[in-house]
């Protein structure tokens, strides 16, 4: 079963840096590019960020525009987000999502199950 | 960016019930639209892209209409594992951008 797998989260203060990871398995990952995507407590879905299969196409939403940076080792069949400066409206779970399509916009058909970010001090 | 206005933002529904949620783009996005069902504490699933394909495994009381700026989500005959909270997305620029979700509950 194609499958992801997010770890990392957890309670930072703010101001804090977090490194979340989305292992991918039973799929050729190195031909999809990858997006991140959150949820706040009791919202809607946000947008984070995307990178191409090959990382040169790299998009933030402009809520974390230079504060996180999106990266991908295709070695390791994995997915990094790196989170600097939280703040409390971090607070989210985070999915990593895959897209349906190669090379051109998709749909996310394959989300992970989602870490936990809590910024609080 | 482009905006989302999806509606209604719940809806009561009885099982049987034709159902029907609707999106507007705030500009033209041709057929780049999905739409997913959320389950409390569940990831967000797949349920159709280019606003009218039905991704695989998913029943066909399920559809989806529209282009342009106009969309609609129909389930055909409600059923009790169909209460959730759906969204739709555009996948035709940056930033991605999902509606608000429209929650529906049981009458």
């Amino acid at each position: 079963e194609v499958q992801l797998v997010e770890s990392g989260g957890g309670l930072v203060q703010p101001g804090r840096s977090l490194r979340l990871s989305c292992a991918a398995s039973r799929f050729t990952f190195d031909d999809y590019a990858m997006h991140w995507v959150r949820q706040a407590p009791g919202k809607g879905l946000e947008w984070v960020s995307n990178i191409s299969w090959n990382s040169s196409t790299i998009v933030y939403a402009d809520s974390v525009k230079g504060r996180f940076t999106i990266s991908r080792d295709n070695a390791k069949n994995s997915l990094y987000l790196q989170m600097n400066s939280l703040r409390v409206e971090d607070t989210a779970l985070y999915y990593c999502a895959k897209v349906g399509s190669i090379g051109s916009p998709g749909a996310f058909d394959i989300w992970g199950q989602g870490t936990m970010v809590t910024v609080s001090s | 960016a482009i905006r989302i206005t999806q509606s209604p933002s719940s809806l009561s529904a009885s099982t049987g019930d034709r159902v029907t949620i609707t999106c507007r783009a705030s500009q033209g996005i041709s057929s780049y639209l999905a739409w997913y069902q959320q389950k409390p504490g569940k990831a967000p699933k797949l349920l159709i892209y280019a606003a009218s394909t039905l991704h695989s495994g998913v029943p066909s009381r399920f559809s989806g209409s529209g282009s342009g700026t106009d969309f609609t989500l129909t389930i055909s005959c409600l059923q009790s594992e169909d209460f959730a909270t759906y969204y739709c997305q555009q996948y035709y620029s940056y930033p991605r951008t999902f509606g608000g979700g429209t929650k529906v509950e049981i009458k």
